[in-house]
Order: C-alpha cells, then structure tokens, then sequence
C-alpha cells in the first residue's frame, strides 16, 4: 500500500527558509489523487498547507499562500515543501498525505510527521 | 480560531458512549459538503477514521459512526475501550477560503 515518508531539517533559523521533502512508496505519484502537506503546531490542532497534482498545479491555504511553494518531482516520485520567511510561529509537525478524490478530497494515508523548529 | 468548533474535550468510562459535535457554517458544512473524521493517537499521526459523513474505512469498528445535519456534524462512539483515548479531528472543505478545513480537535478521556 501506500506510504509516505517526510525528510528534512528539523531545526530552521528564523526569517530562513523551510524545506521538506515526501518520499512516495508503494504508489506513483501521477495517480490520480492530489497530494497535501499539513501541519501541527505542539499541542494544537491540524492546519492545511497546500496540494498539488502530478501536473504541478497547486492550491494553497489562502493564509500562507505568500510564503509557500509546493512543488512536484515525478522522476523520484516525490513532492516538496518551501514555506519562507518563518518565525516561531512555523514550529509545528508538518505531515504529508494522499488526498482521496471525492466531492471533498479526504486524506489517507498520512506520513509519520517531521517536526521542525523554527529558533536562532 | 478553527472554522470547524469542536468541543475541547469529552470523557467516559468504558462501555459508555460519547459524540463529538463538529460546527460549521454555510460556507462549509451547511453549504453541503462533505465531512471526513480523523483519530490522532498520542504521539502517531492522524489516521483516517470515517469518510463522506457516515462511511468507515476498512479496519475500522463499527463502534464509531458519523453523520451530518445542517451546519453539524457529529462521530459517536460507543462501548468506549481504553485504546479510543486520543484526539478526533473533523475535516471538509470552504467555500469562502477555497481550503480545505479541520476542527480544533477533541481530546477523548476514557476514565
């Protein structure tokens, strides 16, 4: 079946750049599902980062829509994540997920979560 | 702020049931979308729990069930276990932030 799989570094300078990467396994990465991060700040809730498709198009959460660039790499089956310009406030577990087409796409499965800190 | 209000926690006993109440608004939930479930373990990542209002995946018991009215949406549980103590986190979609959404969570205490 499917997994996904998070790498990145789990320490970032403030006003640097965050950059993770998905590893897809099990499964092509040009199927027909778009692909998600979502993040987990310590102790909240889920927030939606953005998708994407195995075309490169891409939707984002209005919110970090300024900041964050998702992008695509079909020849390693994998799909990444810049979000720049952090601040502690970016500190947060950042999970990627298979989106399920639907009327409202659900996700499954979900990587292990790669938690990343944002401090100098 | 959650677009999606959920209660922060619920608790109780083994055997007995709960329900989590899930909030919305015209631009989500009553504008008739959809609303998925999620059970985030201590530690582990989300895992899908219910789909498309009231569908379980496989695997799932049929101790957990959902369903939709209005702008609510709600996951009951019943015959409570040990093993159910987690957070639950409702999912849909915005029209008006044209993003997809959670609840704040709920925290399950099984006493």
């Amino acid at each position: 079946q499917v997994q996904l799989h998070e790498s990145g570094p789990g320490l970032v300078k403030p006003s640097g750049t965050l950059s993770l990467t998905c590893a897809v396994s099990g499964g092509s990465i040009s199927s027909s599902n778009w692909w998600s991060w979502v993040r987990q700040p310590p102790g909240r809730g889920l927030e939606w980062i953005g998708q994407i498709y195995h075309s490169g198009s891409t939707h984002y959460n209005p919110s970090l829509k300024t900041r964050v660039i998702i992008s695509v790499d079909k020849s390693k089956n994998q799909f990444s994540l810049e979000l720049n310009s952090v601040t502690a406030a970016d500190t947060a577990v950042y999970y990627c997920a298979r989106e399920i087409p639907a009327g409202i796409n659900w996700f499954d499965p979900w990587g292990r979560g790669i938690l990343v800190t944002v401090s100098s | 702020q959650s677009v999606l209000t959920q209660p922060p926690s619920v608790s109780g006993a083994p055997g007995q049931g709960v329900t989590i109440s899930c909030t919305g608004s015209g631009s989500n939930i009553g504008a008739g979308y959809d609303v998925h479930w999620y059970q985030q373990l201590p530690g582990t990542a989300p895992k899908l729990l219910i789909y498309e209002n009231n569908n379980r995946p496989s695997g799932v018991p049929d101790r957990f069930s959902g369903s939709r009215s209005g702008t609510s949406a709600s996951l009951a549980i019943t015959g409570l276990q040990a093993e159910d103590e987690a957070d639950y986190y409702c999912q849909s979609y915005d029209t008006s932030l044209s993003a997809s959404v959670f609840g704040g969570g709920t925290k399950l205490t099984v006493l």
